[in-house]
């Protein structure tokens, strides 16, 4: 079993509507969390992260860890299409420790 | 913006041939990471260091190899490219900790 696993999509939505992205990981001892956006020939770029469960919010994105059941969620509102990326869930177990990604999320924002 | 460099962003090589992918970081950061990256696929993280002098392998075995002379440099080798090495390979740093890693453009190989 992969440590962090998430739907690859593509997923598809219409600008303005609001994206839900999700990640489960299989390790109870993984206390980071973040969500990384990766543009097309380039490398991934830090979008948020968070500490334990609990939401945190940043202009149209919010995370969300639901530790309980070992869920992550990206919520983007009012999506736009230069959201149009693949979005990397990614977990810690220290802030020391290496990363672990998940594969990824293709989305497309249609204008 | 990131100050982490990586060149070239494109190489198409022949096989047996040695390459050498370079990373740049004027940050200062400590820790440096190789990760390799297939479509639709995770990051595999194959090399990291620490420090000047410090190498370790990562996760995911590679053929390649890598130095950390200076604090801002580390460099991938492959002595003998094969077409199995095909990859995005990413470089990476973070200081002090790695809640928040600083990527590079990366460098798309393909051999033939």
């Amino acid at each position: 079993q992969k440590e962090v696993e998430q739907d690859p999509g593509p997923l598809s939505v219409p600008e303005g509507a609001i994206v839900s992205l999700n990640c489960t990981y299989s390790n109870s001892a993984f206390q980071y969390f973040m969500w990384y956006r990766q543009y097309s020939r380039k490398g991934p770029e830090l979008l948020m992260y968070t500490y334990s469960s609990g939401n945190k919010e940043d202009g149209r994105f919010t995370a969300q860890v639901d530790k309980s059941s070992k869920y992550i969620s990206l919520f983007i509102r009012d999506s736009q299409p230069s959201d149009s990326a693949t979005y990397l869930c990614a977990t810690l177990k220290t802030s020391y420790d290496k990363v672990i990604f998940g594969p990824g999320t293709s989305l497309s924002v249609i204008p | 913006e990131a100050d982490i460099y990586q060149t070239p962003r494109y190489l198409v090589i022949g096989t047996g041939k040695k390459i050498t992918l370079e990373c740049s970081q004027t940050m200062g950061h400590d820790k440096m990471y190789w990760y390799q990256q297939d479509p639709g696929m995770e990051l595999h993280l194959i090399h990291y260091s620490y420090g000047v002098n410090s190498t370790e392998k990562g996760d995911l075995s590679s053929e390649s190899t890598v130095s950390r002379i200076r604090t801002e440099h580390f460099p991938l080798t492959l002595e003998s490219a094969r077409p199995s090495h095909t990859s995005q390979y990413l470089c990476a740093s973070s200081a002090p900790t790695n809640e928040k890693l600083f990527f590079g453009s990366g460098t798309q190989l393909s051999v033939l």
